[in-house]
């Protein structure tokens, strides 16, 4: 078990750009969520995956961000036209995706808008 | 809706003191329950989870929490706390086990 790994760790980018961001999930786990975490609140959910189908989005997911997880094992979030509100922390957590086992979350990925 | 009620949002306590955090959670007929800390710049950590059977759940670090159904609650507990017990922690609730929803968390400060 090497963990969820999440690349890169810190973005600082300017408004308007758009940005990339990778996770790695644990090999055996076919689940993987990303969520959204602002200073001082819990992650929001914004979408998950079983295998390579995208299975929900929340609402908080504006056109602006795109989730992918083309072969089933990494994922990537992108955010294009990036504002200052985009400015979280974003995280990612794979699950086996069933015995209701829990989350398995990386590090994340800071994200500074400027 | 489905939510997760964290009702202290900072906890301040002095060293080997008990700790108790509170959550509260919308009921349903079936409820997963998990505790997650998180330490600065850092992904959220299990410290323990409830899926069924035994109410009293022990976790790791000498954490232990409690399902109590008739009162939707899953509280935190720790007999006696350490330094190193500073952090933010989440309750979070499943109720299909797709969906997980979080708690806005409890800063806890362990005061020496």
């Amino acid at each position: 078990d090497t963990g969820v790994s999440q690349n890169p760790r810190h973005k600082i980018t300017k408004r308007g750009q758009n940005v990339t961001f990778r996770c790695d999930p644990i090999s055996e786990h076919n689940r993987l969520y990303w969520y959204r975490q602002t200073l001082g609140q819990g992650p929001e959910f914004l979408t998950y995956f079983q295998n390579e189908a995208q299975l929900e989005k929340s609402r908080l997911l504006s056109d602006r961000f795109s989730a992918e997880r083309p072969k089933g094992s990494f994922s990537t979030l992108e955010i294009q036209r990036t504002e200052q509100g985009d400015s979280a922390m974003y995280l990612c957590a794979s699950t086996r995706g069933h015995d209701n086992s829990p989350l398995h979350f990386g590090n994340g990925t800071r994200l500074t808008v400027t | 809706a489905q939510s997760v009620t964290q009702l202290d949002s900072q906890v301040p306590v002095f060293e080997e003191a008990p700790v108790e955090l509170r959550c509260n959670y919308s009921s349903s007929v079936s409820v997963y329950l998990f505790w997650y800390v998180q330490y600065p710049n850092q992904g959220l950590q299990l410290l323990l989870k409830y899926l069924s059977g035994s109410t009293l759940v022990k976790g790791i670090n000498g954490f232990e929490a409690e399902f109590n159904k008739s009162q939707t609650s899953f509280h935190l507990r720790k007999p006696s706390v350490h330094i190193s017990d500073t952090a933010e922690y989440f309750c979070a609730v499943s109720y299909t086990g797709n969906q997980f929803y979080f708690g806005t968390g409890t800063s806890l400060t362990v005061i020496p």
